[in-house]
């Protein structure tokens, strides 16, 4: 069955530098992949989705990669603030298919 | 529009009780998803509807679970009996498109605590 493996670790930042999250999933590759933000206490808030067929898209500040070969996806925010300090969720799509598969979220921690 | 509703926002009741969730999914949209979250198991479908119509149920853990969706506006998931391992965030979602890319809307959670 498929898996998905993202950091488990809080990762700190300095505020102003570029925060990189990994997501790396066993098996075959997805149709898409998407990500999401989770404050405590809520649920989580879609950012960006990516396609299998497409290597980067960005959005403001956030940029997402995503490379079959590796069976990863990168997931960027530059000139990184406070408040982008939250729990980042990758999750993977198949084709044709409105079931998400989850990865366990990195927490994400901006220090001023 | 005001998103997603659910509630309660908490509950907690003692092993054996049933237990209801309800949940309000965005006007307008046909896509239903029940969640739950666990620090153990992360965030895991339970069942989604379409047009009020359950098409995969296949993470309902038990019989003890069930979903159900009477109209466009309104779902439930209940829990009968509860037992302690059920303690988790359920989270319900709505999808407005005819795409499965359409983004998912989650609501804010109930948060259970079976005793």
């Amino acid at each position: 069955s498929q898996k998905i493996e993202q950091n488990s670790e809080a990762l700190n930042i300095q505020e102003g530098k570029t925060a990189t999250l990994t997501c790396n999933y066993t098996n075959y590759s997805p149709a898409y992949l998407q990500w999401y933000r989770q404050d405590p206490g809520r649920g989580p808030v879609f950012l960006l989705l990516i396609r299998e067929n497409e290597k980067e898209k960005r959005k403001e500040r956030l940029k997402v990669t995503f490379d079959t070969t590796l069976k990863q996806s990168l997931f960027h925010i530059t000139a990184s603030q406070p408040a982008d300090s939250a729990t980042y969720l990758c999750a993977l799509q198949m084709d044709s298919n409105y079931q998400l598969i989850w990865g366990a979220g990195t927490k994400l921690i901006i220090k001023p | 529009d005001a998103g997603v509703i659910q509630s309660p926002r908490h509950e907690v009741t003692e092993m054996g009780q049933e237990v209801t969730l309800r949940c309000k999914p965005i006007s307008g949209h046909d896509y239903l998803f029940w969640y739950r979250q666990t620090m153990m198991r992360g965030l895991e479908l339970l069942i989604y509807f379409n047009n009020n119509v359950p098409i995969d149920d296949s993470g309902m853990p038990e019989d003890r679970f069930s979903a159900k969706m009477p109209n466009a506006s309104f779902s439930t998931l209940k829990i009968q009996p509860s037992e302690p391992r059920d303690s988790a965030v359920y989270f319900c979602a709505s999808s407005g498109g005819t795409e499965v890319t359409d983004t998912q809307y989650f609501g804010p959670g109930t948060r259970l605590t079976v005793l």
